[in-house]
């Protein structure tokens, strides 16, 4: 069975830039969520889909948002791109996110911000 | 809210040396227990899990009990291996929330 896809896998944008990354979830998998790993901040929640549907949000600005589609693929969106915004982006599916239900990841995508 | 801290690393170790990577946690509730693990340019994996108290999760000769009367779900391993330098996260599930709140990582390297 194929493991969550993530693409781009490396990507470098200025500042003002907008950019979309993309996550595919592993098969039959509903759920979706969006982790920001940074040095500083280390890993930091973004976003859970489930059913096309957000069920729950970190504390982010609104320029970061995402989406799911009716095949489970989702993707998030940043806007406005600032410095800070360089960081590995991880994506994770499962059947359904719930607390016990392990969530698998995929390798994340390295945006960096010039 | 829900929180997780580990001990700070990095830690080194020499093969076949004992390893214990210290967390504890602050939930309200009764929160399912992850230890998760990243190889360099890789994401993370699942490496064990508890989702009650006095659970004990093992995996690939770790393990670590849910304990919560200390809040604590410490990882060991009793003979470490050079294939086991990676950093590893500890991570909260509350009943009710739709995410994972991990500790800050701790580094390990293995040297042989």
């Amino acid at each position: 069975k194929a493991g969550v896809t993530q693409t781009p896998r490396y990507l470098i944008k200025t500042r003002g830039q907008q950019v979309t990354l993309s996550c595919s979830p592993i098969s039959g998998h509903r759920s979706v969520s969006w982790y920001q790993q940074t040095p500083g901040q280390g890993l930091q929640f973004l976003f859970e889909y489930f059913s096309e549907t957000q069920r729950n949000k970190g504390n982010f600005p609104g320029r970061f948002s995402g989406r799911q589609f009716s095949n489970s693929r989702s993707e998030m969106n940043v806007s406005t791109l600032e410095l800070g915004d360089s960081a590995l982006y991880l994506c994770a599916s499962s059947l359904e996110a719930r607390r016990d239900n392990e969530q698998f990841f995929g390798p994340g995508t390295r945006l960096t911000v010039l | 809210g829900n929180s997780v801290t580990q001990m700070e690393g990095p830690v080194t170790l020499s093969e076949e040396a004992f390893l214990t990577i210290n967390c504890t946690y602050t939930a309200t509730g009764y929160p399912s227990l992850f230890w998760y693990v990243q190889y360099p340019g890789e994401g993370l994996q699942l490496l064990l899990k508890a989702t009650k108290a006095d659970d004990k999760g093992s995996n690939k000769g770790f393990e670590a009990t849910y304990r919560k009367e200390t809040t604590s779900f410490h990882l060991e391993k009793g003979s470490v291996q050079v294939s086991d330098s990676a950093v590893y996260f500890c991570a909260l599930s509350d009943k009710n929330d739709y995410k994972l709140s991990f500790g800050a990582g701790t580094t390990v390297t293995v040297r042989a």
